[in-house]
């Protein structure tokens, strides 16, 4: 079985500053993961993957992640933050066979509000 | 870019009643998912669907629920007793095979059990 733990379920920084926001995974085996974002009253957007290739991973928005298998870390980070960049974001570990069937298994998500 | 279309984007229903919830997933897509996100709460998965017939489902899926998919390109979810606690946002997601490939979630159906 899979899961997700992501620390901090709000997050604040000021316009301009580096924004990371953390997730651990667990999984028995090689694990797929992803990064959400969902806005207000909106659906969830794939913002990047992990998927075994290359463990640095950039996304759209200026956003990426780092995989490291030592420490069973997947944090998004985003030099520069904006005011759009405010939402919430949700860490998703898949976990092909495994006993983790093909589900995504979501963390409890990081509300980032960027500040002026 | 591919979407997946969720219908209706809000229901509101009393208790006790039957909902279905409408989805059109990506079609070159073979893997369907329903998942909840209750207010305030993270997602959860509810189910998912290969080759027509249930693959997985959550402790959450009980004989209350079910999904189909009845034709080549809609597929749904039904709650047949509405209850308060159903009350959430209801999302539907696709995906191809590789198990690498993200899903791609529709914009949801918010459900209000009233």
């Amino acid at each position: 079985a899979q899961s997700v733990t992501q620390l901090g379920s709000h997050v604040s920084v000021s316009e301009g500053a580096l924004v990371l926001l953390r997730c651990n995974y667990s999984s028995s085996v090689p694990p797929y993961l992803f990064w959400y974002v969902q806005y207000p009253n909106q659906g969830l957007q794939l913002l990047l993957k992990y998927t075994s290739a290359a463990t640095l991973v950039k996304g759209i928005n200026g956003f990426e992640a780092e995989f490291k298998k030592s420490e069973t870390s997947f944090h998004l980070t985003k030099p520069s933050a904006h005011m759009s960049d405010a939402a919430e974001y949700f860490c998703a570990v898949r976990a092909w066979g495994g006993g983790g069937g093909n589900k995504l298994t979501f963390g409890t998500g990081t509300q980032l509000k960027v500040e002026l | 870019e591919p979407e997946v279309t969720q219908t209706p984007s809000h229901q509101v229903t009393q208790m006790g009643q039957e909902v279905i919830l409408r989805c059109v997933p990506i079609s070159n897509h073979l893997y369907f998912y329903w998942y909840r996100q209750i207010l305030g709460q993270k997602v959860e998965f509810l189910v998912s669907f290969y080759n027509n017939e249930i693959s997985e489902k959550s402790e959450i899926f009980d004989d209350q629920f079910s999904v189909e998919r009845p034709d080549g390109s809609n597929f749904t979810l039904k709650i047949r007793s509405t209850k308060l606690e159903d009350s959430a946002m209801y999302f539907c997601a696709s995906s191809e095979a590789q198990a690498g490939e993200g899903y791609t979630f529709g914009s949801g159906t918010r459900l209000t059990v009233v």
